[in-house]
């Protein structure tokens, strides 16, 4: 039972173009999200987080949109970059109602090309 | 300041032996979760240690187990080793200030022959 669904596992947009990536989770009690960055033979880098108390969370070209209500997250990237190329996961954590472990959810990733 | 740094790179083991893999937390961190990433899945929740003690767990059998030194590095130890633990085995540090932005080693890849 997948918690946390990325359900494109890949993507190609043209360098300069808006990347969005997407993520669903069917767990209600979820309230913190992330999104990783994972270059092959690396581990898994932090890029951007929002609360549930947040619909929206900016850091320069990243944007991570949350909609509580359809229990859907979005990571949009403005402009894309050739240096974007990585695959993208989605992570929930159930911060305020878990057993205080920072134990997060991850989904399956979805690999991003940008083409130049 | 140097980064999670896990080791070592690469394993290869049959069924049935055991294996143990280690990890060196990030200067400041004091809090290790393990996660194991099979093949085309996302990375999933084993356990986590925090002041040398495990600190919640997810559904992995008993055969896999850890320890966190007062250094606050940590070893993850899997007995009775199957074909399915075949995956790469991701280390990941954290604190209390940096919460759930996990900063990951670059993993083990265990192959189980």
């Amino acid at each position: 039972d997948q918690q946390v669904k990325q359900n494109s596992p890949s993507l190609s947009v043209q360098e300069g173009r808006i990347s969005i990536l997407n993520c669903d989770y069917t767990n209600s009690m979820f309230d913190y999200f992330l999104w990783y960055k994972k270059y092959p033979a690396e581990g898994p880098t932090f890029l951007i987080s929002i609360s549930s108390i947040k619909d929206k969370n900016e850091d320069g070209r990243f944007t991570v949109f949350l909609n509580k209500s359809a229990k859907h997250l979005s990571l949009h990237i403005v402009p894309s970059q050739p240096g974007d190329s990585a695959v993208y996961f989605c992570a929930a954590s159930a911060r305020y109602s878990g057993a205080g472990s920072y134990q997060l959810t991850f989904g399956k990733g979805t690999k991003l090309s940008v083409i130049p | 300041e140097t980064g999670v740094t896990q080791s070592p790179t690469h394993l290869i083991k049959t069924r049935g032996q055991q294996v143990t893999l280690r990890c060196s937390s990030q200067s400041g961190h004091n809090t290790v979760s393990w996660y194991q990433q099979a093949l085309g899945q996302g990375p999933q929740f084993i356990f986590q240690y925090y002041r040398e003690e495990e600190n919640g767990r997810g559904n992995f059998p008993p055969r896999f187990s850890g320890l966190q030194f007062p250094n606050y590095s940590s070893e993850l130890n899997v007995n009775a080793l199957e074909l399915d633990d075949s995956a790469l085995y991701l280390c990941a540090s954290s604190s209390r200030q940096v919460g759930e932005k996990l900063f990951f080693g670059s993993g083990t890849q265990l192959s189980v022959l």
